[in-house]
C-alpha cells in the first residue's frame, strides 16, 4: 500500500508556540486530510484539502495540499493546552480509494507549562 | 459525539479465543470502515464496506473478517487471537464510498487486550 512519511514523530512546545508539522509521499495523492486524536478518543478531522496547492484555515489551524501533490503540511499558531494529542495526516492515493484512506504514523503533541 | 457507537469499550480475553466488535454508523452513512491501531504501527487499514458490500480490503488477516448488515451495522470478527491482536480497533463511517472525500467519522474505539 501507499506509504506516508509524516514528522516530526513528537514535538515539546511550550504554550503559545507555533506548531508546523508535514507528511510526504513518494507518490501522489489526490486528498490531504489533517485529523487529531485526543487521548482515549477516535480520529476526528480536522482539515480536508482536494487541489493542490489549496491553503485552508480552521481557526488557529492552516494546512495546505503541496503543489507536486506528494506534499502537506499543518501548521498551528499560537499553541494552547487542548492542542494537545496526536495528528494524523492521511490521504486517498491517485487512482481511487481502493486501499483505503491511508494515515500517517502521526505526530505526537506536547505542550509544556 | 461523531455519532459513531461502537461495543465494547473494552475487552480482555485469552490466546485462541474468538470476539466480535460492533459498530453502528452515524445515520445516513452507507459506507462502514475498520482500522487497527497499535502503538508501533499507527491506523492501520483492515476493510470496508458500503451499503452491505465489501469495497476494499486492507492489511486484514485470515483469522479476521467482517460484514455489513441491511441495517447497515457492521461487526468485525477476531478468531484464534494472538498476544499481537491486542490493539485499539476504530470503525469509522462515511457518506460515500470515501473514495472522493476521506472524510471520516470515527468512534471511540474498542479496545482489546489478549492475555
Amino acid at each position: 500500500g501507499q506509504q506516508l512519511n509524516q514528522s516530526p514523530q513528537s514535538m515539546f512546545i511550550q504554550e503559545g508556540e507555533d506548531v508546523s508539522m508535514n507528511c510526504t509521499s513518494s507518490s501522489i495523492f489526490n486528498t490531504w486530510l489533517w485529523y487529531k486524536q485526543d487521548p482515549g478518543e477516535g480520529p476526528v478531522l480536522l482539515i480536508a484539502l482536494y487541489k493542490a496547492g489549496e491553503l485552508t484555515s480552521n481557526g488557529r489551524l492552516t494546512a495546505q495540499f503541496g503543489i507536486t501533490r506528494k506534499d502537506s503540511f499543518l501548521n498551528i499558531s499560537a499553541s494552547i493546552p487542548s492542542d494537545v494529542g496526536i495528528y494524523f495526516c492521511a490521504g486517498t492515493p491517485k487512482g481511487g480509494g481502493a486501499d483505503g484512506l491511508t494515515f500517517g504514523k502521526g505526530t505526537h503533541l506536547i505542550i509544556q507549562p | 459525539d461523531s455519532g459513531v457507537t461502537q461495543t465494547p469499550k473494552h475487552l480482555i480475553t485469552a490466546t485462541g479465543q474468538r470476539v466480535t466488535l460492533r459498530c453502528s454508523p452515524r445515520s445516513g452513512d452507507l459506507s462502514v470502515y475498520w482500522y487497527q491501531q497499535s502503538l508501533d504501527q499507527g491506523l492501520q487499514f483492515l476493510i470496508q464496506y458500503y451499503n452491505g458490500e465489501e469495497r476494499a480490503k486492507g492489511n486484514i488477516l485470515e483469522r479476521f473478517s467482517a460484514q455489513q448488515f441491511p441495517d447497515l451495522h457492521s461487526e468485525l470478527n477476531l478468531s484464534s487471537l494472538e498476544l499481537g491482536d491486542s490493539a485499539l480497533y476504530f470503525c469509522a463511517s462515511s457518506v460515500s464510498t470515501g473514495r472522493d472525500t476521506g472524510e471520516l467519522f470515527f468512534g471511540e474505539g474498542s479496545r482489546l487486550t489478549v492475555l
